[in-house]
């Protein structure tokens, strides 16, 4: 079975541009959330989709959204980049339908310079 | 306000010795905990899990060990080996939440 995969794996940008990230989950799999993992700090939620509708979201601004698509790929963008921005973008899938979330299965990550 | 916390950053010790990984959280719906590894340019990939109805699980050399009263759980590698020099990170969860809390992590080093 496939893992989670994200794309692009690297990217530089430069403030004031944006970004969009893709992950493609395990097959099977309708759960699809979102981490930033910065340097010093752990892995912080940004939001969370199932079956194309967030269930939750992070502290993050409104600068950074998502979505998922009826394939149960997912996007998150960044709009207006900011140097604080920099920081290794981490998909997870699950299988977990309802009720919480269990084992989280990890991409590589996307990580995102911002110059 | 840090719910999940991991206050040592690093850990080393001898292989073949034992390690000890430590995570308190102070959020009480928290009852499911799971501890994920990472290597550099990897994502985190999962270890072991335990719930809050057991106090301890156990899986090969990975023991989680969880004291709900002192909302502490700890996870033991024995014997220890070089490959499991990497990042630990503790994580938790609710009933009805639909994200993983996670700790800042522990980066465990295993001397040959």
């Amino acid at each position: 079975k496939a893992g989670v995969t994200q794309t692009p794996r690297y990217l530089i940008k430069t403030r004031g541009q944006q970004v969009t990230l893709s992950c493609s989950p395990i097959s099977g799999h309708r759960s699809v959330s979102w981490y930033q993992q910065t340097p010093g700090q752990g892995l912080q939620f940004l939001f969370e989709y199932f079956s194309e509708t967030q269930r939750n979201k992070g502290n993050f601004p409104g600068r950074f959204s998502g979505r998922q698509f009826s394939n149960s790929r997912s996007e998150m963008n960044v709009s207006t980049l900011e140097l604080g921005d920099s920081a290794l973008y981490l998909c997870a899938s699950s299988s977990s339908g309802g009720g919480r979330t269990g084992e989280l299965f990890f991409g590589e990550g996307s990580r995102l310079t911002v110059l | 306000d840090q719910q999940v916390k991991q206050n040592s950053p690093s850990l080393s010790v001898q292989e073949g010795r034992i390690s000890i990984l430590n995570c308190d959280y102070t959020n009480s719906m928290f009852d499911y905990f799971l501890w994920y590894k990472k290597y550099p340019a990897e994502g985190p990939t999962f270890l072991i899990s335990i719930s809050s109805i057991k106090d301890k699980n156990e899986d090969g050399r990975f023991t989680v060990f969880l004291n709900k009263s002192a909302k502490h759980l700890s996870l033991h590698i024995v014997p220890s080996q070089p490959g499991d020099s990497a990042v630990y990170f503790c994580a938790a969860s609710g009933a009805g939440s639909y994200q993983l809390t996670f700790g800042k992590g522990t980066k465990l080093s295993v001397i040959p």
